[in-house]
């Protein structure tokens, strides 16, 4: 059953700590992307990798870092310097370079941070 | 930096009318891909429009490229229940996909 998984699904922790969202994909797509979701304001882009090893930065990268030592696998780290980090977090994956193939998004982590 | 309009923020829809939402873009785009998300849900691709002037359709879904390939449209046809959610459009400039804020659909049965 071939998709994109995030985990968990809620998380909540408290102002300072830092949080790792995970995202793992077996459609064998080269490129990944985290977006963060807030009312109103649609899917901005904070980190993509277009290959293994190699990552860069978004439109709102300030207070995450991310990853990509594996194919499958691009973890989202959200920092205590991320000023306002309660959010809706989606990961996406796609054959090839952003905006030329459709992107699959995973099912999200709602962040909460009090 | 590019920016992606969408209008209206909000459509109340009542069953069986027709509707259309409107994606602008202050630069030329490469393409443009649209996305429904359901309530609770994830954003999920519904197409791509790549030439000038394209028209395609998805059953009771007409979707528009502009002549200047500035801007798109989505047109749905007798709105169903199963219609509901966010639709969004993502305009691709310079390896660039920009969202736009979506427009949020709600239907009165």
């Amino acid at each position: 059953d071939g998709g994109i998984t995030q985990s968990p699904k809620y998380l909540f922790r408290k102002e300072g700590q830092n949080v790792t969202l995970s995202c793992e994909q077996n459609l064998n797509h080269d490129a990944m992307y985290w977006y963060r979701q807030d009312p109103g304001q649609g899917l901005r882009l904070i980190y993509y990798s277009q290959i293994v090893n190699d990552f860069q930065k978004g439109d709102i990268a300030e207070g995450y870092s991310v990853s990509r030592e594996k194919k499958e696998s691009f973890p989202l780290t959200v920092t205590s310097a991320q000023k306002n980090p309660t959010a809706f977090y989606l990961c996406a994956s796609s054959m090839g370079r952003g905006g030329t193939y459709e992107q699959y998004f995973g099912p999200g982590t709602r962040l909460t941070v009090t | 930096g590019q920016q992606v309009m969408q209008i209206p923020q909000y459509q109340h829809v009542q069953e069986g009318e027709d509707f259309t939402t409107y994606c602008n873009s202050s630069t030329t785009l490469s393409n443009i891909q649209w996305y429904k998300q359901r309530p609770g849900g994830h954003p999920v691709f519904l197409i791509q429009l790549v030439k000038s002037g394209e028209v395609k359709k998805q059953k009771r879904l007409t979707f528009q490229f502009g002549e200047a390939k500035k801007n798109s449209s989505l047109h749905i046809t007798a709105t169903q229940t199963t219609d509901v959610g966010t639709y969004f459009c993502a305009g691709l400039n310079d390896y660039k996909l920009s969202f736009g804020a979506g427009t949020t659909v709600t239907v009165r049965a």
